[in-house]
């Protein structure tokens, strides 16, 4: 069966600290991934995804940028952290048209 | 780009008590998706429904394309049914991008 994995569960980064979190999936090949961001309240904002190895497609500009180094993990950095960039990060990926998410890493910038 | 609205932003049930959420979108959908989120923050797919009706024990929704909305039944509603749903809608492309609403918080109390 497939699983998708994120980690960290959560972390406490100073501002201007670099980032790194990680999401792997298992159980499947060349799969769609996406990685969401929601900030203090409800909404899911699309960050980025990617259709292929070494393929991203950026939603929204910001502190952020992803790679998909291989078939099955998306990384999502920074090089510098702000404080706008706290919220709870979740990456998804796509079975038959339906999107399933991952646990989620809660990132506090302080 | 496609707009989801969903209603009632917050909803506040007496156990086994029912509900109705709403979710409305703006253009014709390839997908649409109802989430529950839980209080630990896990997106759990519910329903992967563009069309027709669909239940699941207590559950059930129903998605009128041509109108443009769907709607969330919750019968008989448990204190572990709180928590955000929310709809979600892809319209259309190989990428399987979601546009997110802004949610429903429900709280049932026991």
């Amino acid at each position: 069966s497939q699983t998708i994995h994120q980690w960290p569960a959560t972390l406490v980064q100073p501002v201007g600290s670099p980032l790194s979190l990680e999401c792997t999936v298992e159980g499947t090949s060349n799969p769609n991934l996406y990685w969401y961001r929601q900030a203090a309240g409800r909404g899911l904002q699309l960050l980025f995804y990617s259709v292929g190895i070494g393929q991203i497609s950026s939603e929204v500009p910001q502190n952020l940028s992803a790679s998909r180094p291989q078939d099955r993990q998306f990384i999502l950095s920074s090089k510098k952290l702000l404080l706008s960039d706290s919220g709870f990060y979740l990456c998804a990926w796509v079975l038959s048209g339906t999107q399933y998410f991952g646990p989620g890493t809660r990132l506090t910038v302080l | 780009g496609i707009q989801v609205e969903q209603s009632p932003p917050d909803l506040i049930l007496q156990e086994g008590a029912n509900s109705t959420l709403r979710c409305n979108f703006s253009d014709s959908v390839n997908n649409l998706q109802w989430f529950h989120q839980n209080p630990w923050g896990q997106l759990i797919n519910l329903f992967y429904i563009p069309s027709g009706t669909k239940q699941n024990g207590r559950l059930s929704a129903t998605t009128v394309a041509t109108e443009r909305y769907s709607l969330l039944y919750i019968s008989s509603s448990q204190t572990t049914d709180s928590g955000v749903y929310f709809c979600a809608v892809h319209s259309g492309g190989s990428n399987y991008k979601l546009t997110f609403g802004k949610g429903t918080l429900l709280t049932v109390n026991p």
